[in-house]
């Protein structure tokens, strides 16, 4: 059964630093990697999907990094914003798994100005 | 452009109360679905999704159950409600030929 963890669970950093965000699976037998982003209370919002084949993928400020085999992927945000606080969560689609995800726990991020 | 309405945003009911939470798509048609819950301080967890009108498949044996009358269709429902019911209730879509999800806005239900 695949499981998905992400660390940390919460991070506060100021405005204009640049972070990681962390996620790992069990099973590296997956088609993607996807991240989302969410704000308190609504829907989440699809951020960079990286197929399995890929290393990374890139837009704008963000850079998702995706190492199959040791079954880790990294969130790198540059010059952090108060308006990238929320939360990332991370999900991967398993082989065989119909496209259904399995998502992380997600880390809060929170961007003080 | 595709869009993805879910409602209502918010709702309280007692327990043993019915459930019915509809999920409409727009500008797409065939679409994978999927109902998600979010629990206070658990992940996404998967509970239905549909390949097709009339087609359900459950993940967890629950007390909810899913129909999709239409294509662009999707309700949650439940008879009588539990405690355990409660939380952060997502759907969502797949178009043919992508990978991505996309979610609709939740609805928040607290079971009282």
């Amino acid at each position: 059964k695949q499981e998905v963890t992400q660390i940390p669970a919460a991070l506060s950093v100021p405005e204009g630093e640049n972070l990681v965000l962390n996620c790992s699976f069990t099973d590296s037998a997956i088609y993607n990697l996807q991240w989302f982003r969410q704000d308190p209370g609504k829907g989440l919002t699809s951020l960079l999907l990286i197929q399995s084949s890929q290393r990374e993928q890139t837009s704008g400020r963000l850079n998702a990094s995706l190492d199959k085999s040791s079954g880790r992927s990294t969130l790198y945000i540059a010059a952090s914003q108060p308006g990238d606080s929320a939360t990332y969560l991370c999900a991967v689609m398993s082989g065989g798994s119909n496209y259904k995800l399995t998502f992380g726990k997600g880390t809060l991020l929170t961007v003080n100005p | 452009s595709q869009t993805i309405h879910q409602w209502p945003a918010t709702l309280v009911q007692p327990v043993g109360s019915p459930l019915s939470l509809e999920c409409t798509v727009e500008g797409t048609s065939n679409p994978n679905l999927y109902w998600y819950r979010q629990a206070a301080g658990r992940g996404l967890q998967l509970l239905f999704y549909s390949v097709g009108i009339g087609q359900i498949s459950s993940e967890v044996p629950q007390n909810l159950s899913a129909s999709r009358p239409q294509d662009r269709q999707f309700i949650l429902s439940s008879k009588k409600l539990l405690l355990s019911d409660s939380g952060f209730y997502l759907c969502a879509w797949r178009g043919t030929g992508t990978e991505k999800l996309f979610f609709g806005s939740g609805t928040q239900l607290s079971v009282l």
